[in-house]
């Protein structure tokens, strides 16, 4: 079936440095979103990319979807303590209703 | 803002017995989804539910986990009777079907139910 992998499984930044987090689907997508939790929360989305080769801005966050559709990246500029928590990438392939996960990405930030 | 909403926020079991937990979508959602994740790991997908009927399920769902919408707002899933490894963070979610392209939708998620297994 379908696996979507992301690296680094974790970092720990110092604030102000950037943070990117990969991901890698085995099959092409249909879209891919993007989800923040905080500990002990549940998934936030963040956004939702469908173009490939899309480029999306929040502010500090710079989100791409690769041309193949089958890739993301996630970056944050200049992180702060808020930033702290597990970032997943999810995709939609196909017709398919479900949102396959990726493994996530747990960003520590210090002062 | 609209919110999926669960319940109960923490469900404490013993293994074999069977447990039910509640979702309330956003009202004017249509498609609606369980999620599991186990503590530390990703988020699993489980079931999807539209028109009163599963649409997809996952190899996780077996004939040990149903769902139904027995009224026109509550979305459940029961474990018939359940295992240590089923104690996970359960995450109902639901999406508002935009011109009928799932792909193009948001998944907005509860705050998730957390069984624990004993």
């Amino acid at each position: 079936g379908q696996q979507v992998m992301q690296i680094p499984q974790y970092q720990h930044v110092q604030e102000g440095e950037d943070f990117t987090t990969y991901c890698n689907s085995s099959t092409t997508l249909s879209n891919i979103q993007w989800y923040k939790q905080r500990p002990g929360g549940h998934p936030v989305f963040l956004i939702q990319l469908v173009k490939s080769g899309e480029v999306k801005k929040q502010k500090r966050l710079t989100f791409q979807f690769g041309e193949a559709k089958k890739n993301s990246s996630l970056h944050i500029t200049a992180t702060q303590t808020t930033d702290v928590g597990t970032y997943f990438c999810a995709g939609l392939s196909g017709t398919a209703s479900k949102l396959t996960f990726g493994t996530g990405t747990r960003l520590q930030v210090t002062l | 803002e609209p919110e999926v909403t669960q319940t109960p926020s923490h469900q404490v079991t013993q293994m074999g017995q069977e447990v039910i937990l509640r979702c309330v979508p956003i009202s004017n959602h249509l498609y609606f989804y369980w999620y599991r994740q186990i503590l530390g790991q990703k988020v699993e997908f489980l079931v999807s539910f539209y028109n009163n009927e599963i649409s997809e399920k996952s190899e996780i769902f077996d004939d040990q986990f149903s769902v139904e919408r027995p009224d026109g707002s509550n979305f459940t899933l029961k474990i018939r009777s359940t295992k240590l490894e089923d104690s996970a963070m359960y995450f109902c979610a639901s999406i508002f079907l935009l011109d009928g392209e799932l792909a193009k939708n948001i998944q907005y998620f509860g705050a998730g139910t957390r069984l624990s297994v004993l």
